[in-house]
């Protein structure tokens, strides 16, 4: 069965430090793929997307991640975090297995001390 | 422009009462969504609804029914609720393809907690 696991289920970072929260999915077809974001007290919205063309998309807020097809990852990256960005994050892969679906991690919480 | 509104936000029930939950999207799309939130699991997708006037179950919709009530409208019903139920239910809406290939927009979500 398709699966999407992310590494991690929470990290704690300090300010200025550098972000990568892995992604791994399970499934060998075609793919689009997603990361979604949480902060406290809003719903969820999209952070960035693939769906083809350039591995290394960005998103808002100076996030971007990299597709690595062999891998079957997507790693979503910042260089240097900030306290707004203390949030859950969610990476989904969106596939086409005879009918389209979205399959969501569990998520990853992120906390950034000041 | 309110995107995806979902009421109530919060609600306690008692284990077999019944209550629905509501769900507009003022985006125009076709698709729509039911997930629930639980600790560690992500989202799962308990209805969706690819077009008005169709309804599908996805991953875990046992104890669950939905109506897709006109385009703007998806309802989620719970007959007789189960403290398993307890959980973040969000609605959420996208352009089509049931969010593979377009992006999902979420409703504020809903805290249910069933005793």
């Amino acid at each position: 069965a398709q699966s999407v696991s992310q590494h991690n289920h929470h990290v704690i970072l300090s300010e200025a430090a550098s972000l990568e929260l892995g992604c791994n999915y399970s499934y060998g077809g075609t793919v689009n793929l997603f990361w979604y974001v949480q902060y406290p007290g809003q719903h969820l919205q999209l952070l960035l997307k693939y769906f083809s063309g350039d591995p290394l998309v960005k998103g808002i807020k100076g996030f971007e991640a990299e597709f690595i097809k062999s891998k079957f990852s997507f790693n979503l990256r910042k260089p240097s975090v900030q306290w707004s960005d203390t949030a859950e994050y969610f990476c989904a892969v969106g596939l086409n297995t005879g009918g389209f679906k979205t399959i969501f991690g569990a998520g990853t919480r992120l906390f950034v001390k000041a | 422009n309110a995107g995806v509104t979902q009421t109530p936000k919060f609600q306690v029930l008692k284990t077999g009462q019944s209550m629905t939950l509501q769900c507009a999207q003022d985006m125009n799309h076709n698709s729509m969504y039911w997930y629930r939130q639980d600790p560690g699991m992500g989202l799962r997708l308990i209805y969706y609804s690819a077009s008005e006037g169709t309804t599908d179950k996805g991953e875990v919709p046992n104890g669950y029914n939905v109506s897709r009530l006109n385009k703007r409208e998806f309802s989620l019903r719970l007959e007789s609720a189960a403290p398993s139920q307890t959980s973040v239910y969000f609605c959420a809406s996208s352009e089509e393809g049931q969010g593979a290939y377009s992006i999902q927009y979420f409703g504020a979500g809903t805290r249910l907690s069933v005793l």
